[in-house]
């Protein structure tokens, strides 16, 4: 069963970075994820597609200091130099043959 | 630009019936299969339903089978989610999602959102 795994929390302090992490469950480890972020009464907004081998494609207007890379079932986000509009949550997204999952979500706060 | 405008939520008592729409613009709609996300108040993004770019090929989460339709017209680049037996459990906000892929994958762009409430 595809799964994506994320911790429900995470904190970072302000102009320090942070590495967010979603695990692809067993037997899924070569899969492409995405990356959103919602900010606190907002929709959803794209931030990359990342794939096996940490290439990703950033979504339009998505600052330098948003990073992804992948290491095995493991795909991160780094956000360097953190603002405080990075307080958010962020999903992580996959997709199968006639379905989409998403992680449960991290909530990132910036201290 | 790509647009997604979403558009039919309300209250609506449970067993009652609502038709979500989403008007989608700036990019090719026929060639891209469409979803409708959903989250509940204070929880997570979950995947409700995705049609391919012709409408022929639809696809439900387990949760909404049987009680969700998903279909579109490519005439009016619109999109839309006939939801009937609406439950308590089926109070979301309602997100339309364009992947950045024609025949799915990631989403690249979302709606604003379309509250709906079900209750008594």
């Amino acid at each position: 069963q595809l799964v994506l795994t994320q911790s429900p929390s995470a904190s970072a302090s302000l102009g320090a970075s942070v590495k967010l992490t979603c695990t692809l469950s067993s037997g899924h480890s070569s899969y492409a994820i995405a990356w959103h972020q919602q900010q606190p009464e907002k929709g959803p907004r794209y931030l990359m597609k990342l794939n096996s081998d940490g290439s990703h494609i950033k979504g339009d207007g998505i600052p330098d200091r948003f990073s992804g890379s992948s290491s095995g079932a493991e795909r991160y986000l780094t956000i360097s130099s953190l603002q405080s509009e990075d307080e958010a949550d962020y999903y992580c997204q996959t997709w199968g043959t006639g379905t989409v999952v998403f992680g449960g979500g991290t909530k990132l706060t910036v201290l | 630009e790509v647009q997604l405008v979403e558009s039919g939520g309300g209250l609506v008592q449970p067993g009652g019936s609502l038709r979500l729409s989403c008007a989608a613009s700036g990019f090719t709609f026929s060639s891209y299969a469409m979803n409708w996300v959903r989250q509940a108040p204070g929880k997570g993004l979950e995947w409700v339903s995705a049609i391919s770019g012709s409408g022929g090929s639809t696809y439900y989460a387990d949760s909404v089978k049987g009680w969700f339709t998903i279909s579109r017209d490519n005439s009016k680049n619109t999109v839309y989610l006939q939801m009937n037996s609406l439950r308590a459990e089926d109070t979301a906000v309602y997100y339309c999602a364009k992947p950045g892929m024609e025949l799915g994958g990631y989403f690249d762009y979302w709606g604003q959102g379309t509250l709906v409430t079900v209750s008594s």
